[in-house]
Formats: C-alpha cells, structure tokens, sequence
C-alpha cells in the first residue's frame, strides 16, 4: 500500500508570503494520478490541482503544483488570506485505489 | 452546474446499518465515477468506496479494503442517485461522509462534492 506523507504539519505564514507544501509517496505514483485539495472548516475539500500539475477549474494562478515520482509540491506564490486553511495531497493507483495525505495546514503567523 | 447533496440520518445505533443517499442535480449520473469519502470529527479525509454507471445497465463498484466488508455503494439512475450503506457500525465509523463526483480516466480527481453530512454513532 502507498502512503502519502505531507510536510509540514502545521505551516506558520503572513499573507503575502510564499507557501511551500511538500507531499512525499512511499511508492512512485504516476503524475496522471497526484492532486491536491483545499478545506476550510466547515467546508467540502475542492480540487485546486490535478495530473500533478493541472490547476481545476476557477483555481487562481498562484497555486501550482510540480513534482514526479515519489516526491511533489504544492506552491502558493503569494498568501492571500482566503488561502489559509488545510490541504490534502491525493493519489490512485492499486488497492486501495485512492488515498489523501494527512495534510498541511497553513495558518495565519 | 453539478450539485451533489447527501441524505440521511444524522445519529445511527451501534450495531445497526448506516444509510446515506447522494442526489446528483445538474447533470447525468451516466458515465462518471461516483464516490464516498469521510472525515472523521479533526481528522483526515479516508475514501470509502466508488461506483461507476456507463449508462447501458452496466455497473462498476470499488471499496477501500479496510472497509470492503461492510460497505455496499449503488445507484439509482431513475432518481440521479447513489447510495452507501455501512453495516455493524462502531462509534469509530462517526464522520462527515461526503459524496463526490470523481473525473479523469478512473474517477480520481473529484471535482464536485456535497457539503457533507455528520453521521454520528451513539446509543
């Protein structure tokens, strides 16, 4: 089975600075099949990339994602405040087809 | 615009069978995957299981093995409707359970989500 670890737990930012979340797979993962999401409290997660690299409909130019293999990131170039909130790191592949990472949470320094 | 909504009851007895419905309005049930994921109260997202309808009668289902023995996904295509049903449920299956619409060539990027329901499960 393939484990997604995200690093780090807690990331500690002001608005305007930029965010760095890494996402690392115990197997390699087919960059098809990496996505990231985002979750406020109270909300439903909402895809913000996808095939790795493939910013979801409506998500703005400052996340991108890169990464291949067993290692990916996640990058918001500039905090905006809406962007504090926690993001997942997800993949498929063989059983169990589909896992999240634990996440990173991007909170307000 | 795809909407997703979740049904069903918000307090379950252990032992007893969890039931939930997902009412897909918007657009077809046909030819997309069609999953449930949950969120245990602060904790991380776990996927339960999916079902993929080719809209010629044809169903495909999926389950997380840790949950596979338990769990039943469907479709009801005269309704746009997919259902889960968790059976023997423990406190430990308390969550807010999602349904989600997966795309990509195996339903993988879920790019439509309900806003959730809190299941809790307590005597």
């Amino acid at each position: 089975e393939i484990v997604l670890t995200q690093s780090p737990g807690i990331l500690s930012l002001s608005p305007g600075e930029r965010a760095t979340l890494s996402c690392r797979a115990s197997q390699s993962v087919d960059n098809k099949f990496l996505g990231w999401y985002q979750q406020k409290p109270g909300q439903a997660p909402r895809l913000l990339i996808y095939g790795a690299s493939s910013r979801a409909t409506g998500i703005p130019d400052r996340f991108s994602g890169s990464g291949s293999g067993t290692d990916f990131t996640l990058t918001i170039s500039r905090l905006e405040p809406e962007d504090f909130a926690m993001y997942y790191c997800q993949r498929y592949g063989n059983s169990p087809r589909i896992t999240f990472g634990p996440g990173t949470k991007v909170d307000i320094k | 615009q795809v909407q997703l909504q979740e049904s069903g009851p918000g307090l379950v007895k252990p032992s007893e069978t969890l039931p939930l419905t997902c009412t897909v309005s918007g657009g077809s049930i046909s030819s997309y995957y069609w999953s449930w994921i949950r969120q245990p109260p602060g904790k991380g997202l776990e996927w339960i299981g999916y079902i993929y309808y080719n809209g010629h009668y044809s169903e495909t289902t999926y389950y997380n093995p840790s949950l596979e023995s338990r769990v039943t996904i469907s479709v009801d295509t005269s309704k746009n409707q997919f259902s889960l049903k968790v059976s023997s449920v423990t406190a430990a299956d308390t969550a807010v359970y999602y349904c989600a619409r997966g795309s990509g060539t195996f339903g993988h990027d879920f790019d439509y989500w309900g806003q959730g329901t809190l299941v809790t499960v307590s005597s």
